[in-house]
């Protein structure tokens, strides 16, 4: 089983701030990344996927991906109450897009 | 219809009775899913269908028993079920050729078994 770890939470951040999200991941050979948002009680939908190297940025979200180190990360610039929610972060497995999901970090944004 | 719909929303049922939960998409994916979320575990995936062909099931018991008829439907049929089952169960579809796209999950059914 690949394992993908996240920090559980809550994060707590207040409004305007930056909120930084985090994910380690076991398996060297994973391609690609993505981050889901999931609001309580609703399903999980796609924020942002990253495959290479470096900082993607969408916006108000920017994911960074460090291959040699196995992480990726979620910033949240000017972070909203709008903004609370569980982070999903997956990785790919070994083919048809199948996706390993770490459980998720609570973030609080606090008006 | 858009994306992907399940059916039903919520679901209560006894240890000895049998249901389906109904997975639908109308994006035209070449791939379908189950998911398992239960309270602060990671989802976990229980089935794959590839172009209707079963190709995962990650020694799920074999009370759920997955059908694919088509590219657009995808059933989870449950009996005898244990207390432990009571979960969020997600659907997802995805586009094997476009993995950029990640996948689409549809709303999910919420099941309690009593």
């Amino acid at each position: 089983q690949k394992e993908v770890e996240q920090n559980s939470g809550p994060l707590s951040v207040p409004e305007g701030a930056i909120a930084s999200l985090n994910c380690t991941y076991s398996d060297r050979g994973s391609q690609s990344f993505f981050w889901y948002r999931q609001y309580s009680g609703k399903s999980p939908e796609l924020i942002m996927s990253i495959y290479s190297n470096g900082d993607k940025e969408d916006g108000r979200f920017t994911a960074q991906l460090n291959k040699a180190s196995q992480y990726v990360s979620l910033l949240i610039r000017d972070s909203q109450p709008s903004d609370s929610a569980t982070y999903l972060c997956a990785v790919n497995g070994d083919n048809f897009n199948k996706f390993y999901f770490g459980s998720g970090t609570k973030l609080n944004v606090k008006p | 219809e858009t994306g992907v719909t399940q059916t039903p929303r919520h679901l209560v049922m006894g240890m000895t009775n049998k249901k389906s939960l109904k997975c639908e998409q109308h994006l035209g994916h070449n791939a379908m899913y189950w998911y398992k979320q239960s309270a602060k575990k990671p989802l976990e995936l229980m089935f794959v269908y590839s172009l209707e062909e079963r190709v995962e099931n990650n020694s799920v018991p074999s009370r759920f028993s997955p059908e694919c008829p088509n590219s657009s439907h995808l059933f989870l049929h449950l009996h005898t079920l244990q207390p432990e089952d009571s979960a969020l169960y997600l659907c997802a579809s995805s586009q094997t050729d476009r993995v950029d796209y990640g996948y689409t999950f549809g709303s999910g059914t919420r099941l309690t078994v009593v």
